[in-house]
């Protein structure tokens, strides 16, 4: 069974840097084909997708948000690190972790973490 | 605004069925990418509901349905329950967005 969980601050101050960690189980980013993405979604509002990273290390960020968007992962720890910066109060929302499935362009989200609601004020 | 085009607001009795438009243009559902469906209940992540078009993820009851012609696409419910009650979202990709996912913007599901 494939868990993921998110984890990261509650509130973030205008123009700090955001770092959000998803730890997953049930699926490794060793394994050829295995990818993890993020989306968000601004309360009351509809959902936004943000990147994707592959288990070769490919990266792929909305072109909207790719100044301020970098991902990594730590295959070890089966983790995945979402940092965004110059945060904004437009960027509350709450974020989630996925596990991506399908393939190429007809890729979906298979499975969320429960999200974590991330609020942007000072 | 979304890529994607829903209708904010759909309603039915129990017992019904309802369906959701998903309307998009030539550059994603109308390239023949895929259209994809999620539901989601207050205050919980997304569920996949409807895959690859028409397709059911395991234990998704077949009362949800899914099509696509042309630039739309379509998640059908029948036998409407209570439990539907919910926000539904539709996904595909937009040849102009490189790998972006895109979504539509969400239909609310009220059960009468």
């Amino acid at each position: 069974q494939v868990t993921l969980k998110e984890s990261g601050p509650a509130l973030v101050k205008p123009t700090q840097t955001l770092t959000l960690t998803c730890t997953f189980s049930g699926m490794s980013l060793k394994t050829t084909g295995m990818r993890v993405g993020w989306i968000r979604q601004p309360p009351g509002k509809a959902l936004e997708w943000l990147a994707r990273i592959d288990w070769d290390d490919e990266k792929f960020y909305n072109t909207s948000l790719k100044t301020r968007l970098t991902l990594s992962k730590d295959t070890s720890k089966n983790q995945v690190v979402l940092t965004m910066t110059n945060m904004d109060p437009v960027d509350t929302a709450t974020y989630f972790c996925a596990r991506i499935g399908g393939s190429g362009w007809f890729s979906y989200i298979e499975t969320c973490g429960q999200g974590t609601l991330v609020t942007v004020s000072s | 605004q979304s890529v994607l085009t829903q209708p904010p607001s759909v309603s039915g009795a129990p017992g019904q069925t309802i369906t959701i438009s998903c309307t998009g243009s030539g550059s994603n559902i109308g390239a023949g990418y895929d259209v994809h469906w999620y539901q989601q209940l207050p205050g919980t992540a997304p569920k996949l509901i409807i895959y690859g078009n028409i397709n059911r993820p395991s234990g998704v009851p077949d009362r949800f349905s899914g099509s696509k012609s042309g630039t739309s696409a379509s998640l059908a419910i029948s036998g409407l329950q209570a439990e539907d009650e919910a926000d539904y979202y539709c996904q595909s990709h937009d040849s102009s967005l490189g790998a972006s996912l895109v979504f539509g913007g969400g239909t609310r599901l009220t059960v009468l």
